[in-house]
């Protein structure tokens, strides 16, 4: 079984330029989640996606973007980054039966973005 | 509004000893599943322990279990025999409709040896 793997590990980008982080979910699943994890806090709830139609978002502004494809791997955009945009950003992949909460969610690494 | 709380920003404990870290959630849900994550330095979140909120039982995997005090919305993670390799950081997680998870701000654990 492939666990979740994200790319890349670490990228460094400039204040008003745009990335794109990958995510290749764990095999068999149909749901992938973003986290963003700032230093020393909890990760924070970015968005969702099942079949590849977003499925929920939390207080992130729409620069921030996402994909998922056929192949349930999934992709974060972010447009014209700030330097609040440094973080770690986590991937987490699970396998929804029936739409509702409770199926436990398998992490990637996560990719360190650090804006300058 | 639903938010999770871990009040220990920092915990230690003796190599081989037992330490509780704490965790109280706030929902309206009656029916709701809560879960402990480990991060290491590596970075990667590990499932620790699941709980279903449904069940009177504690959920327990090999070292590490739970006192689950669903009145009082409490949910700590008992971790006994501590070993070297169980320092990191611990987040609590409340999952809500369509799996969100919402995490605690987590516990620093150090394991002296």
């Amino acid at each position: 079984e492939t666990g979740v793997t994200q790319s890349p590990t670490h990228l460094i980008k400039t204040r008003g330029q745009q990335v794109t982080l990958r995510c290749s979910s764990q095999s068999g699943h149909n749901t992938v989640s973003w986290y963003q994890q700032a230093l020393g806090q909890g990760p924070q709830f970015i968005f969702q996606y099942y079949r590849e139609e977003e499925n929920g978002r939390g207080n992130f502004p729409p620069r921030f973007s996402g994909l998922q494809f056929p192949n349930y791997s999934s992709e974060l955009n972010v447009n014209a980054l700030e330097l609040d945009d440094s973080a770690l950003y986590l991937c987490a992949s699970s396998l929804a039966r029936s739409g509702g909460a409770g199926e436990t969610q398998y992490f990637g690494p996560g990719t360190r973005l650090l804006v300058l | 509004a639903q938010t999770v709380t871990q009040s220990q920003p920092e915990m230690s404990v003796q190599e081989a000893e037992t330490v509780t870290l704490s965790c109280t959630y706030d929902t309206s849900e009656s029916d709701y599943y809560l879960f402990w994550y480990k991060q290491p330095p590596s970075r990667q979140m590990i499932l620790v322990i699941r709980q279903e909120a449904y069940k009177q039982q504690n959920a327990t995997e090999n070292r590490f279990s739970v006192n689950f005090q669903k009145a009082a919305k409490s949910f700590s993670l008992k971790i006994s025999d501590s070993q070297l390799g169980d320092a990191a950081m611990y987040f609590c997680a409340y999952p809500l409709y369509g799996n969100q998870f919402y995490f605690g701000t987590g516990t620093s654990l150090t394991v002296i040896p």
